[in-house]
C-alpha cells in the first residue's frame, strides 16, 4: 500500500517568512495529493490540492509542487502570517480511491 | 454538499468502560470511509478504513474495533477502554476529489 512521508515534523519561521513542506509517497499509481490545515481542537481542512498531470499549482500565498519522477510533492507558503501557524497533513490518493496523509507538521509563525 | 458528522464531540469515559464513536457523511454513496486517532500534538495514526458495508480492514492491532453496518455509517467501538485510548479521533471519507474530515471526537480516559 501507499506509504507517505512527511518533512520536517515541526517548523518555526518568522512572521514574513516563507515556509516549505515536503512530502514523499511510494506509490506511483497515486495521483491525487491535496494539503489540509488543522488549526487546534478542529478537523482538518483542505487547502489546496494538485493532480499528478499538473507540476505546480498556486493559490495566492500558497503553492504545491509535484515531482512524479522523484515522487515527492512539496507545499511553499510565501508571507507567512501568525494565522498560518497550524498542523499541515500532506495525502496521497491511488486509482483505487485509497488516500493516505503523512505524519503531519507543526508550522509555528512567529510575529 | 459533502457533509461528514461525528458524535459525540467529547467524552470522558473511566479505564474499563466501553465505547462506541459514530461517523456519518452525507451527500455521497459508497465512499471509502476511515478513523484516524491524533494523539496530543502528534500526527495522523490510521487505524481503521472500509471501503464498503460490512469491509473493515485494520492498521494497527489494537482494542480498538471498526464496523459499516450502512453504507454511510463508520462506527469505532471498544469493549474496554486503555488509558492510552485517549486522543482526538477523526472520521474521514475519501471520495473524489479530495478526502474530508469530520469534526472529531475527543476522548479522554480517566
Amino acid at each position: 500500500g501507499e506509504n507517505v512521508e512527511q518533512h520536517p515534523s515541526t517548523l518555526s519561521v518568522q512572521e514574513g517568512d516563507s515556509a516549505v513542506i515536503k512530502c514523499t509517497y511510494s506509490d506511483s499509481a497515486s495521483n491525487y495529493f491535496p494539503w489540509y490545515k488543522q488549526e487546534l481542537g478542529k478537523g482538518p481542512q483542505l487547502i489546496i490540492d494538485i493532480r499528478s498531470n499538473v507540476g505546480e499549482k498556486k493559490d495566492q500565498r500558497i503553492a504545491v509542487t509535484l515531482n512524479k519522477t522523484a515522487k515527492h510533492f512539496s507545499l511553499h507558503i510565501t508571507e507567512t502570517q501568525p494565522e498560518d501557524s497550524a498542523v499541515y497533513f500532506c495525502a496521497a490518493r491511488n486509482n483505487n480511491n485509497d488516500m493516505r496523509f503523512g505524519a503531519g507538521t507543526r508550522l509555528t509563525v512567529k510575529p | 454538499s459533502q457533509t461528514i458528522h461525528q458524535w459525540p464531540a467529547t467524552l470522558v469515559q473511566p479505564v474499563g468502560s466501553p465505547l462506541s464513536l459514530e461517523c456519518t457523511v452525507e451527500g455521497t454513496s459508497n465512499p471509502n470511509l476511515y478513523w484516524y486517532r491524533q494523539a496530543a500534538g502528534r500526527g495522523l495514526q490510521l487505524l481503521f478504513y472500509s471501503v464498503g458495508i460490512g469491509q473493515i480492514s485494520s492498521e494497527v492491532p489494537q482494542n480498538l474495533s471498526a464496523s459499516r453496518p450502512q453504507d454511510r455509517q463508520f462506527i469505532l467501538s471498544s469493549k474496554k477502554l486503555l488509558l492510552s485510548d485517549s486522543g482526538f479521533y477523526l472520521c474521514a471519507w475519501s471520495s473524489p476529489p479530495s478526502a474530508v474530515f469530520g469534526p472529531g471526537t475527543r476522548l479522554t480516559v480517566l
